[in-house]
């Protein structure tokens, strides 16, 4: 199985400040045959199912708001956001979906310093 | 609106079976895969299980296997999880996901199962 790692598992940013979590995969989830990375974040707020932020590493779901961006190739991975909102305090997941066994992350906290 | 509502969820005894059942609507659905994803209280997220359209592939996790059965009836746009020989690290909530090109794009507001004695 590809194990998924994120770091760190829990982070607090400043309203406003730059807040970035890391994702690495135990092997490539890069398709050349297509030429994208099998790697999606997810945000899930307590209560609440997850919802997809990011795919393909880098392609941001529609009406997700342009603070969120991803980013890396192969096995490492970025999320970024750029202007901590007081709204995103969430835990956030990545997940690879290059085999057809799917797994996720541990799950990195975000909170307001 | 893509909407997925699971239900069937509750109280077991260890060893013993539940059956949740996801009911979909707002989408073609024969023409996606869906899967189970689950979340022990306080924890992450783990994938559980994930079938075709037509059914003919469906896989599991290692967690899993052997216990849990997935299966879907396309001409009631539903979805099912069998899980037999509970145990106490069974106890999560378990949603059920749409599977887009672009990963779990939709999902359920989940069941919660407690497999407690």
């Amino acid at each position: 199985d590809i194990v998924m790692t994120q770091s760190p598992d829990s982070l607090a940013v400043s309203v406003g400040e730059r807040a970035t979590i890391n994702c690495k995969s135990s092997q490539s989830v890069f398709y050349s045959s297509n030429n994208r990375n099998y790697l999606s974040w997810y945000q899930q707020k307590p209560g609440q199912p997850p919802k997809l932020l990011i795919f393909w590493a880098s392609t941001r779901e529609s009406g997700v708001p342009d603070r969120f961006s991803g980013s890396g190739s192969g096995t490492d991975f970025t999320l970024t956001i750029s202007s901590l909102q007081a709204e995103d305090v969430a835990v956030y997941y990545c997940q690879q979906f290059y085999s057809t066994l799917y797994t996720f992350g541990q799950g990195t906290k975000l909170e307001i310093k | 609106e893509v909407l997925l509502v699971e239900s069937g969820g509750g109280l077991v005894k260890p060893g013993g079976s539940l059956r949740l059942l996801c009911v979909a609507s707002g989408f073609s659905f024969s023409n996606y895969s869906l899967s189970w994803v689950r979340q022990a209280p306080g924890k992450g997220l783990e994938w559980v299980s994930s079938i075709n359209g037509r059914s003919d592939y469906i896989y599991y996790a290692d967690s899993v296997k052997g216990r849990f059965t997935i299966s879907r009836d396309n001409a009631k746009n539903s979805l099912d999880l069998q899980m037999n020989s509970l145990r106490a690290e069974d106890t999560a909530v378990y949603y059920c996901a749409r599977i887009t090109v672009a990963g779990l794009r939709s999902w359920g507001q989940g069941t919660l199962v407690t497999v407690s004695s």
